[in-house]
C-alpha cells in the first residue's frame, strides 16, 4: 500500500522568501510522484512529476522538486515566493511500476504569501 | 483544447433525490476517476475506471455508483444522496503514468 504525508497543513512565507513544502511517501514499488496545485475555486493543476528519470524535476511557475529515495521524500521548492503562489499544494504517489493508474494524495498544504 | 468537463458546477439538492454529475474528457484517455475533497482530508477516490465497461471501487465508494459506457464519459450517480455527501467532487482522466487531468469540480450540497 502506498501513502503520502505532507508536513504542515499551513505554511506562511514572505514574498521573495524560499518556499519549501514537504512530502514523504511510502510505496512498495518504485513510485511515480506528483505535485499538484489548487487555486481557490479551481481544480487541480499538475505542477511537476517524477517518473524515474532525473531526480531533480523542474515544473511550471519556477517550482522544482527533488526525489530522494533514501529519505523517501519529494519536497517542493521555489527560490522566491510570489503573491500568485498562494494556493493549496498536494503531493501524490502512484505505483505505476506495478501497473497501476492509481493516485494516492496527501492531505494538502495551504501556502500563504505575506507581502 | 484538451480538457475534462463536469456538469453541473454547483448543485443544491435534498436528501434522497437522485442526481447525476456528468464528466467528459476529450483526450482519449483510458483511465478516469472520481474524487471527493473535504477540508482536512485531502482528495479521496470514490471510483475509477480503467476502460470502457471496467470500473472499480476507490477508497470511499459507499453511496455512489458509476458507469463507463463510452470512453469519454464517466458519470457519477448518487441514488439517494445524504448530507454527508456534501462535498467538492472532481473528475480526472489519465494515460498511465503521466499524471491526471482534473475537471473544474462540482460543489454539491445535500440538505
Amino acid at each position: 500500500a502506498q501513502s503520502v504525508t505532507q508536513l504542515g497543513s499551513h505554511v506562511s512565507v514572505s514574498e521573495g522568501a524560499l518556499v519549501l513544502l514537504r512530502c514523504n511517501y511510502s510505496s512498495s514499488v518504485p513510485p511515480y510522484l506528483f505535485w499538484y496545485v489548487q487555486y481557490p475555486n479551481q481544480g487541480l493543476q499538475l505542477l511537476l512529476k517524477y517518473t524515474s528519470a532525473a531526480t531533480l524535476v523542474k515544473g511550471i511557475n519556477g517550482f522544482e522538486a527533488e526525489f530522494k529515495k533514501s529519505e523517501t521524500s519529494f519536497h517542493l521548492t521555489k527560490p522566491s515566493a510570489h503573491m500568485s503562489d498562494a494556493a493549496e499544494y498536494f503531493c501524490a504517489v502512484s505505483d505505476v511500476g506495478a501497473g497501476s493508474y492509481q493516485l494516492t494524495f496527501g492531505k494538502g498544504t495551504k501556502l500563504s504569501v505575506i507581502p | 483544447e484538451a480538457q475534462v468537463t463536469q456538469n453541473p458546477r454547483y448543485l443544491i439538492t435534498v436528501t434522497g433525490k437522485k442526481l447525476t454529475v456528468t464528466c467528459s474528457q476529450n483526450m482519449n484517455h483510458e483511465y478516469m476517476s472520481w474524487y471527493r475533497q473535504d477540508p482536512g482530508l485531502g482528495l479521496r477516490q470514490i471510483y475509477y475506471s480503467m476502460n470502457v465497461e471496467v470500473t472499480d471501487k476507490g477508497d470511499v465508494p459507499e453511496g455512489y455508483k458509476v458507469s463507463r459506457k463510452e470512453k469519454r464519459n464517466f458519470p457519477l450517480i448518487l441514488e439517494s444522496p445524504s448530507p454527508n455527501q456534501t462535498s467538492l467532487y472532481f473528475c480526472a482522466s489519465s494515460l498511465r503514468g503521466v499524471g491526471q487531468f482534473f475537471g473544474p469540480g462540482t460543489r454539491l450540497t445535500v440538505l
